[in-house]
């Protein structure tokens, strides 16, 4: 059964780095599927991150992209997510999802983990 | 940048059709899905590519895209139902776009 699922720390200090990594089972990054991040700030909705199908074929939300970066492992067993210079607007539970190719739908989604910013 | 909008609640009574709509720029010319999103909870895909039902949907659902409106219908809502819906679109150059998400109640 397909499935996703994020990790990586629950806080981060403003101005560091944020990492998180998807693992996933069951499908392919790159054959056929693209693995994708979104976010969700408390109360609010829903934002689109970043989209990549192998380091060389990816697409960046552009309001972020001056800070954002994605890239899939070699076994293609998991992809990673680094968003440089948080501020507390960057609180959010962040969302890791599948899609066949952009443009199409996130058809597969993870649970979701919050990730704090602050001091 | 392409942008969506859509209303920010939808209100309608047990058993009656709700309406769900995502405006946006001559948006009948793109692909529209949208998701459905209970509190706590990742979202869920309701509808695919405009008026595609996602296995396990319900036929109650169903979808529409033409002009500047996609419309997501419910029908027979139910308690079930309630829950926030984004639509997702594909702005056709570098980025997916959602909706800001519309809270549906039932009364």
């Amino acid at each position: 059964q397909a499935q996703l699922q994020e990790s990586g720390p629950g806080l981060v200090k403003p101005l560091e780095t944020l990492s998180l990594t998807c693992s996933f089972s069951g499908f392919s990054i790159g054959r056929p599927y693209f693995g994708a991040w979104i976010r969700q700030p408390p109360g609010k909705g829903l934002e689109w991150i970043a989209s990549v199908y192998s380091n060389e074929n990816i697409y960046y939300n552009p309001a972020l992209r001056s800070r954002v970066s994605i890239s899939v492992d070699a076994s293609r067993s998991h992809f990673s997510l680094s968003l440089g210079s948080v501020t507390a607007a960057d609180t959010a539970v962040y969302f890791c999802a599948r899609q066949v190719i952009v443009g199409d739908p996130f058809d597969l989604w993870g649970r979701g983990t919050l990730v704090t910013v602050s001091s | 940048s392409y942008e969506v909008t859509q209303p920010v609640s939808v209100s309608v009574a047990l058993g009656q059709t709700a309406r769900i709509t995502c405006g946006g720029n001559n948006i009948g010319e793109k692909l529209v899905h949208w998701h459905q999103q209970k509190p706590g909870e990742a979202p869920v895909l309701v509808m695919s590519r405009d008026n595609n039902r996602p296995s396990g949907i319900p036929a109650r659902f169903s979808g529409s895209n033409s002009g500047n409106t996609a419309t997501l219908t419910i029908s027979s809502v139910q308690v079930g139902d309630e829950a926030d819906y984004y639509c997702q679109v594909w702005d056709g150059s570098v980025a997916e776009v959602f909706g800001g998400g519309t809270k549906l109640t039932v009364l």
